[in-house]
């Protein structure tokens, strides 16, 4: 089946550790974007790539890093410069049909600082 | 930028009777495109219905309708015969076709169902 991954489920990182989420996907989308989500706010936009080698930053991008060497993989690094990032984290994909293309969804990682 | 504003921070419904969650956005742009997203207790975001804002017609899915209103910048989703599996948060956005990497979302409205 045709999909997103996302590992782990669940991530605790300690002060000052840099972590990466994983993401993968099998739906030869060429677009891929990483948003955070916080309790009462909506998704927010972090990083966004759409072709191998290239990426962009979102709106709240400080903090993180990302690549994109193929292009089924975009793993997101939360760095130590991010102050709270504790939230839950969505990769998603999306196919090359503009505004119309709808934006496919991985299960998400919870991360947690302790 | 635009915005999107879901007024309902929670709702909830009887089962099998109808529901509608409220969804309002702010642009300038004459062309767009506005989503449901659904994502229940497992976290994963599950589309439920989208509407090209060329197009008067109101999408429906199955159970799912919307009410489009353009000149009010309204994007309400209805949900018929409601159901225990329809818990959960609703997530309305909104995507310009000028730039394919922004999509807007609301703060979500928390939907309960009783049985």
């Amino acid at each position: 089946d045709g999909g997103i991954t996302q590992s782990p489920k669940y991530l605790f990182r300690k002060e000052g550790q840099n972590v990466t989420l994983s993401c993968e996907q099998n739906l030869n989308h060429d677009a891929m974007y990483w948003y955070r989500q916080d309790p009462g706010q909506g998704l927010r936009l972090i990083y966004y790539s759409q072709i191998v080698n290239d990426f962009q930053k979102g709106d709240i991008a400080e903090g993180y890093s990302v690549s994109r060497e193929k292009k089924e993989s975009f793993p997101l690094t939360v760095t130590s410069a991010q102050k709270n990032p504790t939230a839950f984290y969505l990769c998603a994909s999306s196919p090359p049909a503009g505004g119309r293309a709808v934006k496919y969804f991985g299960p998400g990682t919870r991360l947690t600082v302790l | 930028a635009q915005t999107v504003t879901q007024s309902q921070p929670e709702m909830s419904v009887q089962e099998a009777e109808t529901v509608t969650l409220s969804c309002t956005y702010d642009t300038s742009e004459s062309d767009y495109y506005l989503f449901w997203y659904k994502q229940p207790p497992s976290r994963q975001m599950i589309l439920v219905i989208r509407q090209e804002a060329y197009k008067q017609q109101n999408a429906t899915e199955n159970r799912f309708s919307v009410n489009f209103q353009k000149a009010a910048k309204s994007f309400s989703l209805k949900i018929s015969d409601s159901q225990l599996g329809d818990a959960a948060m609703y997530f309305c956005a909104y995507r310009s076709p000028y730039n394919n990497n922004d999509m807007r979302f609301g703060a979500g409205t928390r939907l309960t169902v009783k049985p």
